[in-house]
């Protein structure tokens, strides 16, 4: 089975400062993508930040990015220079393939408040 | 480009009600997804398509819920009855196929059932 593991309910941060969350994984395939999603009080889910299992070098998007390490099955999300805006829930996903397709397999979530 | 559509974005009802949510995914997408999310939880899968056939319905629970997708395009979620720990929200999300593509939400229904 294709589990995702975040063990950090929540998580609190100063503003402008660093803030890493952690998640980690179990698969038995060898290319796969991993991806954070990000959720608001607004309960809309958007996409932070995608890795590309075999790609050896961190995703990075603006203030996101990941410490992906293969071996350890750890896909960690570090979010630089925090802001106010960045007070939501953070979700863990990876795509489990079942039949014809694939869907996102998510983690429990950690919730990061930023504060000022 | 318009998101992910859904409808109602709240919703009470008691038990043993029906109850039907409405998606209209992102034009194009050919794959949609119903996730089921209780509180402090993350989201689960309850049921893909592709166009218009199911891919995945294995967490569907089909004594009470059921879902269809006509013409490959808008879909539909329905409970009947409901029970109490249905109260949830109910995240609609489409994409193109293959695993790494990105899955755009809507903005869910939260279902309260009394």
């Amino acid at each position: 089975a294709q589990t995702v593991t975040q063990s950090q309910p929540e998580m609190s941060v100063q503003e402008a400062e660093t803030v890493t969350l952690s998640c980690t994984y179990d698969t038995s395939e060898s290319n796969y993508y991993l991806f954070w999603y990000k959720q608001p009080p607004s309960r809309q889910m958007i996409l932070v930040i995608r890795q590309e299992a075999y790609k050896q070098q961190n995703a990075t998007e603006n203030r996101f990015s990941v410490n992906f390490q293969k071996a350890a099955k750890s896909f960690s999300l570090k979010i630089s220079d925090s802001q106010l805006g960045d007070t939501a829930m953070y979700f863990c996903a990876f795509p489990a393939h079942s039949n014809s397709g694939y869907a996102l397999n998510f983690g429990k979530g950690t919730s990061l408040l930023v504060t000022p | 480009e318009a998101g992910v559509a859904q409808s109602p974005r709240y919703k009470i009802i008691e038990k043993r009600q029906s109850v039907a949510f409405w998606c209209n995914p992102i034009s194009g997408h050919a794959t949609l997804y119903w996730y089921q999310q209780i509180l402090g939880q993350g989201p689960k899968l309850l049921i893909q398509f592709q166009n218009n056939g199911v891919v995945d319905d294995s967490q569907l629970p089909k004594d009470r819920f059921s879902a269809e997708r006509l013409k490959g395009v808008d879909s539909t979620l329905k409970i009947q009855p409901a029970k109490l720990e249905d109260s949830a929200v109910y995240l609609c999300a489409s994409s193109i196929p293959g695993g790494g593509t990105e899955a755009f939400f809507g903005q869910g229904t939260r279902l309260t059932v009394v």
